[in-house]
């Protein structure tokens, strides 16, 4: 059974630029969630898609968004790209939204220059 | 503020040694607590998930759960050099938005 596939899985850009992220979950599950990691912050929740709608959201700015699609792909925004945005931003797909286990991809380490 | 406070370390034991990690936990609605292994420049990997108060075992590792202290810890058996990396600890609330810990760093040496 494939994992979570994220792609890609190296960026750089530059500030002002923006970004987009993919995401494809495990076959069957319906939930994804985006994460950000940093050397400072940890490892913080950003937002959850089950069935097309945001279920949850982690204390970001707008500049961070998402969507998902029918097939519960899902992909992430970032606009107006900071230096402090350089991180490594993870998927993690579950069976469904609540209290369930969460598998991560193998993540997107961004670089803004 | 909802935390899930995890000592950093590093936690250095012995090869076939017990490795015993703690996390701690501010939300006294937590219902679902997760242990991931991180190796270093890989994505954190799901070891175990525990929802209710007791043990869980599963192969060389126990979760223990004890929700009146707001306590979760995660032993490891025998052990061994590839068990060296950083260990995060999970919270799922009734909002089952997850809060992370920083991780304990754990080195196994020969």
């Amino acid at each position: 059974k494939a994992g979570v596939t994220q792609t890609p899985r190296y960026l750089i850009k530059t500030r002002g630029q923006q970004v987009t992220l993919s995401c494809s979950p495990i076959s069957g599950h319906r939930s994804v969630s985006w994460y950000q990691q940093t050397p400072g912050q940890g490892l913080q929740f950003l937002f959850e898609y089950f069935s097309e709608t945001q279920r949850n959201k982690g204390n970001f700015p707008g500049r961070f968004s998402g969507r998902q699609f029918s097939n519960s792909r899902s992909e992430m925004n970032v606009s107006t790209l900071e230096l402090g945005d350089s991180a490594l931003y993870l998927c993690a797909s579950s069976l469904n939204t609540g209290p369930t286990e969460a598998f991560f991809g193998q993540g997107t380490r961004l670089t803004v220059v | 503020q909802k935390e899930v406070e995890q000592n950093s370390g590093p936690l250095s034991v012995p090869e076939g040694a017990i490795a015993s990690l703690n996390c701690t936990y501010s939300d006294r609605v937590s219902q679902s607590f997760f242990w991931y292994r991180q190796y270093s420049g890989k994505s954190p990997e799901l070891i175990m998930s525990i929802y209710s108060n007791g043990d869980k075992e599963d192969g060389r590792f126990t979760a223990q759960l004890n929700k009146a202290s707001q306590y979760v810890s995660l032993l490891i058996r025998d052990s061994q050099p590839s068990d060296s990396a950083t260990y995060l600890c999970a919270v799922k609330g009734g909002s089952y938005i997850p809060t992370f810990g920083r991780g304990t760093s754990l080195i196994v040496h020969p």
